[in-house]
């Protein structure tokens, strides 16, 4: 079964650090997104990135935000200046075509301190 | 503000029984409906996509949507102790094509 592969698995860092999460898509998924649940909290949509460009962000996805595909497998969250509530699951989603579920890789801990 | 609403639960049945788990949502047009299982400190884990008014089964799963009371249902026959998780339900909001999420009902299947 291909899977969507999340690394770290868990991160911790000094606040105003910068973090970058990496994701390894599924190979023949078109979208790709970044969510994220913070503790006893729902699954909160970051940015969604669709032909080498982002296609749909939310209010969260501010300047702090940045994503890249640097090459043909890869998708990169970088966060700059972290701060305490960015602590956070992070989690990186594939899918091959618009509208379909998503697979979810096994999520980054991201914990600032 | 669109949103997905879930009773937060617990809601607790015994191993065997039927579990049902609903869903509403505020958006007259969304299109897509997705039922994830997660289970404490992992991913969500697709299990059930329905996109039509009806029923749709999958084994032990059926989803149940109605667009009129826009209304998404999730029921789980033969329940057992393993399918004990959090149930996420998700939307896809009219718009877009990301997916919006209910903050989950937990579900806890007793032996």
């Amino acid at each position: 079964e291909p899977e969507v592969t999340q690394t770290p698995s868990h991160q911790v860092t000094q606040m105003g650090q910068e973090v970058i999460l990496r994701c390894v898509p599924i190979s023949n998924h078109l979208y790709f997104y970044w969510y994220r649940q913070i503790l006893g909290q729902k699954v909160e949509f970051l940015v969604s990135f669709y032909n080498n460009e982002i296609s749909e962000k939310s209010e969260i996805f501010d300047d702090q935000f940045s994503v890249e595909r640097p090459d043909g497998s890869n998708f990169t969250l970088k966060i700059r200046s972290t701060k305490l509530e960015d602590s956070a699951m992070y989690f990186c989603a594939s899918s091959r075509r618009d509208r379909d579920g998503y697979t979810f890789g096994s999520g980054t801990r991201l914990t600032v301190v | 503000q669109k949103e997905v609403e879930q009773n937060s639960g617990p809601l607790s049945v015994p191993e065997g029984a039927i579990a049902s788990l609903n869903c509403t949502y505020s958006d007259r047009g969304s299109q897509s409906f997705f039922w994830y299982r997660q289970y404490s400190g992992k991913s969500p884990e697709l299990i059930m996509s329905i996109y039509s008014n009806g029923d749709k089964e999958d084994g032990r799963f059926t989803a149940q949507l109605n667009k009129a009371s826009q209304y998404v249902s999730l029921l789980i026959r033969d329940s057992q102790p393993s399918d004990s998780a959090t149930y996420l339900c998700a939307v896809g909001l009219s718009g877009y094509s990301t997916l919006t999420f209910g903050k989950g009902t937990m579900l806890l299947v007793s032996p």
